[in-house]
């Protein structure tokens, strides 16, 4: 079984302020990818990482994914009361995907 | 990208009867999942739902108590049957399309 290890589990910050959470295994992924869910919503793909080392950006958020393709993070830049929700890593190995504990962020304004 | 859409959005049953779960994708797949969310969790993946072949289930999780349908390569349905109150949970089909994989809107189950 691979296991993907989400940290922290919850985090609450000031609207303002950076944050960073982390997507950790033992095991080597084909690709990362990162989601988030709000309430009564499923969950909807931000960004999916393939090559080790791989740097992407999507305004303020910014996704790495380890070179040994074994974990990734995921920053905030300057969080907003919208980046509010529920962030989830799931890493991607044969079709099918492993799913981290997930993040709940609140951003308070 | 998918489209997908569940119905229901969201149902309160009483206790040991079943409810089904529809999933429309505007794309055709090979593959469907179903996942289980539990309040407050993570998902879990229950099954795996290939176009004429039966589903292909997760440990912990049994065809008689979820079973499933996939008539063609748009649709697929999951049962939740005799249910208790331990279903209570969202219910969320998923595909992969180009390689990334998406999720539908859920079907949040309050069994009591």
């Amino acid at each position: 079984t691979q296991l993907l290890e989400q940290s922290p589990q919850f985090l609450s910050i000031q609207e303002g302020e950076n944050l960073t959470v982390y997507c950790n295994s033992s095991s080597v992924f084909s690709s990362l990818q990162w989601y988030r869910q709000e309430p009564g919503e499923g969950p909807v793909l931000l960004v999916t990482v393939v090559t080790g080392g791989e740097v992407k950006k999507l305004k303020r958020l910014t996704f790495q994914f380890g070179d040994a393709r074994k974990d990734s993070s995921l920053h905030i830049t300057a969080a907003q009361p919208g980046d509010t929700g529920l962030y989830l890593c799931a890493g991607n190995a044969g079709n099918m995907l492993t799913f981290g504990g997930g993040t709940r962020l609140m951003v308070k304004p | 990208s998918a489209v997908i859409s569940q119905k229901p959005s969201r149902d309160i049953c009483q206790r040991g009867t079943s409810l089904t779960i529809q999933c429309q994708v505007d794309s055709q797949v090979t593959m469907m999942f179903w996942y289980r969310q539990q309040p407050g969790q993570s998902l879990t993946l229950i099954a795996t739902a290939n176009q004429g072949s039966e589903a292909t289930y997760e440990s912990g999780f049994v065809i008689d108590k979820f079973p499933i349908s996939r008539p063609n390569l748009t649709f697929s349905t999951l049962t939740v049957s005799n249910m208790s109150p331990e279903d209570s949970s969202i219910y969320l089909c998923s595909v992969v399309l180009g390689g990334e994989q998406y999720f539908g809107p859920g079907t949040r189950l309050t069994v009591t």
